[in-house]
């Protein structure tokens, strides 16, 4: 049981490229989630689904998207890095949503834009 | 709207010592709150948290924290720190709205031999 994965570990960008982050899950939860985590911010929520098919926009959506095709899958993708997007992402899920839940996160990836 | 505030960003306790990271937090409805670990290079894992019933909460690793309405507090504890507690700690509010939670800027706890 791995829990939640994440793929790649770390990635270089350069301004203006593309790239896309995989978050894996093999708990059969129905919410995923999509954070960054900045120095001295905490953590802030991106984007997150309420399950296959659907996504919605979280605190800081500006300059990504994402697609949840597959339960157990969510993927956020950057169409033009900027170095403000400089960050570690942390994905998690959840088995229904609800406020007093636990999340459940990966081990993160770390982006650098230059 | 819902808030948290963490005092103190660095946290430095002698091994042995007693470990407190503060959390205070702001909701127009009733709190669920929550701590978070997150150790070097790993993701965030549950400490404890609060839903409803016992104030005083147990975790994992001997830590403990107590809900205090009238203060808005959610303080965490320890009363004997040990080399394997460093780690950043995240303290984190929801209750307003399902799959909203807010986390702290994060509490980096260091122990010193």
């Amino acid at each position: 049981n791995a829990g939640v994965t994440q793929t790649p570990k770390f990635r270089v960008l350069k301004t203006g490229q593309s790239m896309t982050l995989l978050c894996a899950q093999d708990m059969n939860h129905e919410y995923m989630y999509w954070y960054r985590q900045d120095p001295g911010m905490g953590l802030r929520l991106i984007h997150y689904s309420v399950g296959e098919g659907t996504t919605a926009k979280g605190e800081v959506p500006d300059g990504y998207n994402v697609s949840r095709l597959k339960k157990q899958n969510f993927l956020l993708g950057l169409e033009s890095a900027a170095p403000s997007q400089t960050s570690v992402y942390f994905c998690a899920s959840g088995r229904t949503g609800m406020s007093q839940e636990t999340q459940y996160f990966g081990p993160g990836t770390r982006l650098l834009v230059l | 709207a819902q808030s948290v505030t963490q005092l103190g960003s660095h946290v430095s306790v002698s091994e042995g010592a007693l470990v407190l990271l503060r959390c205070n937090y702001s909701s127009s409805v009733p709190p669920y709150l929550f701590w978070y670990v997150q150790y070097p290079n790993q993701g965030l894992q549950l400490l404890l948290k609060y839903t409803t019933g016992a104030t005083l909460v147990k975790g994992i690793n001997g830590f403990e924290a107590e809900f205090k309405k009238s203060e808005t507090s959610f303080h965490l504890t320890k009363p004997s720190a040990h080399m394997s507690d460093a780690a950043e700690y995240f303290c984190a509010v929801s209750g307003s709205s399902a799959s909203k939670i807010i986390f702290g800027s994060g509490t980096r706890l260091s122990i010193r031999p």
